[in-house]
């Protein structure tokens, strides 16, 4: 019963390449996000998108690009990789955003892309 | 954009004894400050957050302390235990009327609980 769930864990690919990393999550969330965590362990938001805005980081280069076919699932394309893009990757998920009250995110396992 | 600065980045205590990290914020908008503990290799799972209208919250041995005038936040841990041994990261984060700016984090602080 994994509520974040991600593939691959592990992605290994040459420079150059295009890869997609898949999140799904099954705890009925309205938002998801992907962070980005580097060698330093520095974790930064890359996007957050519910069905009505995709709020994109302003650093994040355009060859990322999350693509939501349904609700449950937010996926990363990542176009033309380059060595700087080596990371552990993080999709999260959490309860639409109001002006109420801001909710949990909840984290999936995380995806460790080397780029050679 | 916000900003988060996080405290010691390294803390090192003796079991039993006492953690606190610090972390302040730049944006007076953010309203939502969680603390998430990440162990090696492992997701960050949420420990305790606290909303801006609450100065103090406490679950058991962890408890958060928020100052809203002087922008910062504390977590505290009693009674420390090898378990504990862990990278904790605060975070913040607003809303932007419907949509969701995800969470900006600190840089994180790896505590070491000595035996």
């Amino acid at each position: 019963d994994t509520a974040v769930s991600q593939t691959p864990k592990y992605l290994v690919t040459q420079m150059g390449n295009d890869k997609s990393i898949k999140c799904e999550q099954n705890l009925g969330h309205d938002t998801m996000y992907w962070y980005k965590q580097d060698s330093k362990k520095f974790l930064k938001i890359m996007f957050s998108y519910n069905n009505k805005e995709l709020i994109i980081n302003e650093t994040v280069p355009n060859r990322f690009s999350p693509k939501s076919p349904d609700k449950a699932h937010l996926n990363l394309h990542i176009n033309s990789l380059e060595l700087g893009d080596s990371a552990v990757y993080f999709c999260a998920s959490s309860q639409e955003w109001s002006l109420a009250a801001a909710t949990e995110q909840f984290f999936g396992p995380g995806t460790r892309l080397t780029v050679l | 954009g916000e900003n988060v600065e996080q405290h010691p980045s390294t803390l090192s205590v003796q079991e039993g004894d006492s953690a606190v990290i610090k972390c302040t914020y730049s944006d007076s908008a953010s309203n939502y400050f969680p603390w998430y503990k990440q162990e090696l290799g492992k997701r960050p799972q949420l420990i305790i957050d606290i909303r801006s209208n609450v100065g103090e919250k406490k679950d058991q041995r962890i408890a958060v302390t928020l100052n809203k005038t002087a922008k910062h936040f504390s977590l505290h841990i009693t009674e420390t235990q090898p378990e504990d041994s862990a990278v904790y990261f605060c975070a913040a984060s607003m809303y932007s009327g419907g949509g969701a700016d995800g969470l900006t984090f600190g840089k994180g602080t790896h505590l070491i609980i000595q035996p």
